[in-house]
């Protein structure tokens, strides 16, 4: 089974600091990263997938970066506000024996205070 | 609005029974999945479909079975064989297996309880 890690486990910030994740995973056989938000009773939003090495990608605040050679990923959040208080997911897909799952890891807990 | 309608929220089943959980999806994919989640861990993927009719286990498979007889409809059931069935079961699905379009788009969960 593929290990996904994700740090920290939870994280804290005040309104308008600026915060990064990090996501972590075997880099053979990989194929693409996917970044999620899960805001609490909400289901999980898809925010990136991301395939190539060195690939970034930006939505609104939020920026992602992939390096496959070392297996990692970075998300960030510029100017937290507290509508950005989730658990971000990472999960990555691996190719082994024909079929394709994706992995997830536990997750990144943010609470932004206003 | 198209999206996945899992139900129902909150499920409460007795020791040895069988149980299925709904998943429908209005979003024409071709992929559906089935996870679970328990306190502290990540998702943990139990099953997944890429096409009608045909369906794969997933990490954790023991105790569930499925079907795949609609585009449209992924049902898991929970069997009296499943050890610790107790958890919260997210349906998913994507255009296709790897999700590069858009990812995966979830349901809203069902909360099994077994009492």
């Amino acid at each position: 089974i593929l290990n996904v890690e994700q740090s920290p486990q939870s994280l804290h910030v005040q309104e308008g600091d600026s915060t990064n994740f990090t996501c972590s995973f075997p880099s053979s056989n990989f194929y693409a990263l996917h970044w999620y938000r899960w805001e609490t009773a909400k289901s999980p939003e898809a925010l990136f997938v991301m395939t190539l090495n060195g690939d970034e990608k930006k939505k609104g605040r939020i920026s992602a970066t992939l390096n496959t050679k070392e297996g990692y990923s970075y998300l960030y959040i510029k100017g937290s506000q507290p509508e950005d208080s989730a658990t971000y997911l990472c999960a990555s897909i691996y190719s082994g024996a024909g079929s394709y799952q994706l992995t997830f890891g536990k997750g990144t807990k943010l609470s932004v205070i206003p | 609005d198209g999206g996945i309608t899992q139900s129902p929220k909150y499920l409460f089943r007795k020791e040895g029974q069988n149980v299925t959980l709904s998943c429908e999806q209005n979003l024409n994919h071709d992929a559906m999945y089935w996870y679970r989640q328990d306190p502290g861990q990540g998702l943990r993927l139990i099953y997944y479909s890429q096409i009608v009719n045909d369906f794969q286990k997933g990490d954790i498979a023991e105790g569930y079975s499925v079907s795949r007889e609609k585009k449209e409809s992924f049902p898991l059931t929970v069997t009296s064989a499943q050890k610790n069935p107790t958890a919260f079961y997210l349906c998913a699905s994507s255009i296709d297996w790897s999700g590069f379009l858009g990812g995966y788009t979830f349901g809203s969960g069902t909360r099994l309880t077994v009492v």
